[in-house]
């Protein structure tokens, strides 16, 4: 089945610095998800990344899918409390379930 | 729309006991999805339906661990019995397969605690 694997499992960062997740696969990928799960809640879609290359933003979040379509990241600058939470990347496995990497642990110290 | 629903949203039994976990999905949603979410072994899918058929099985951990979607509203999870090691967030997605982009949108999960 499909591997990913999703670096670093945690990082703390003080308040306006910014942050990077990695999303990394060994086969080449037909499109990328990122989810958020904020403490104590449930993982909400961010965005899908299809093409190779890729570049898309939401607000302070960039989202980069690599030009060999195996792994993406998900940058945020300067972050804010409301950041914290741990982001999920996921990638299709067989039939139209996703795998979750294990994602990325992200602590905002005020 | 109301979202994926879950009930309960804590349980808290004995070992032994039997549990059962009901999610309701989407309104149109076609595909319906169970996870586990533990601090060892992350999110790991259990099984998912498509069209209320159970497509994938293979991450149900053992004979222990039963699902049902009698109808596309519905769709049940059941741990018979149930034993400490089951204690995690069970979380309940679902999606509408053949668009092009299969966003999962997930429930608030049923925070289970087997004693």
């Amino acid at each position: 089945g499909q591997q990913v694997m999703q670096i670093p499992q945690y990082q703390h960062v003080q308040e306006g610095e910014d942050f990077t997740t990695y999303c990394n696969s060994s086969t080449t990928l037909s499109n990328i998800q990122w989810y958020k799960q904020r403490p104590g809640g449930h993982p909400v879609f961010l965005i899908q990344l299809v093409k190779s290359g890729e570049v898309k933003k939401q607000k302070r979040l960039t989202f980069q899918f690599g030009e060999a379509k195996k792994n993406s990241s998900l940058h945020i600058t300067a972050t804010q409390t409301t950041d914290v939470g741990t982001y999920f990347c996921a990638v299709p496995n067989t039939g139209n379930q996703f795998y979750f990497g294990t994602g990325t642990s992200l602590t905002v110290i005020p | 729309d109301a979202g994926v629903i879950q009930s309960p949203r804590h349980e808290v039994t004995e070992m032994g006991q039997e549990v059962t976990l009901r999610c309701k999905p989407i309104s149109g949603h076609n595909s319906l999805f169970w996870y586990r979410q533990t601090m060892m072994r992350g999110l790991e899918l259990l099984i998912y339906f498509n069209n209320n058929v159970p497509i994938d099985d293979s991450g149900m951990p053992e004979d222990r661990f039963s699902a049902k979607m009698p109808n596309a509203s519905f769709s049940t999870l059941k741990i018979q019995p149930s034993e400490p090691r089951d204690s995690a967030v069970y979380f309940c997605a679902s999606s509408q397969r053949g668009t092009e982009q299969e966003t999962q949108y997930f429930g608030p999960g049923t925070r289970l605690l087997v004693l």
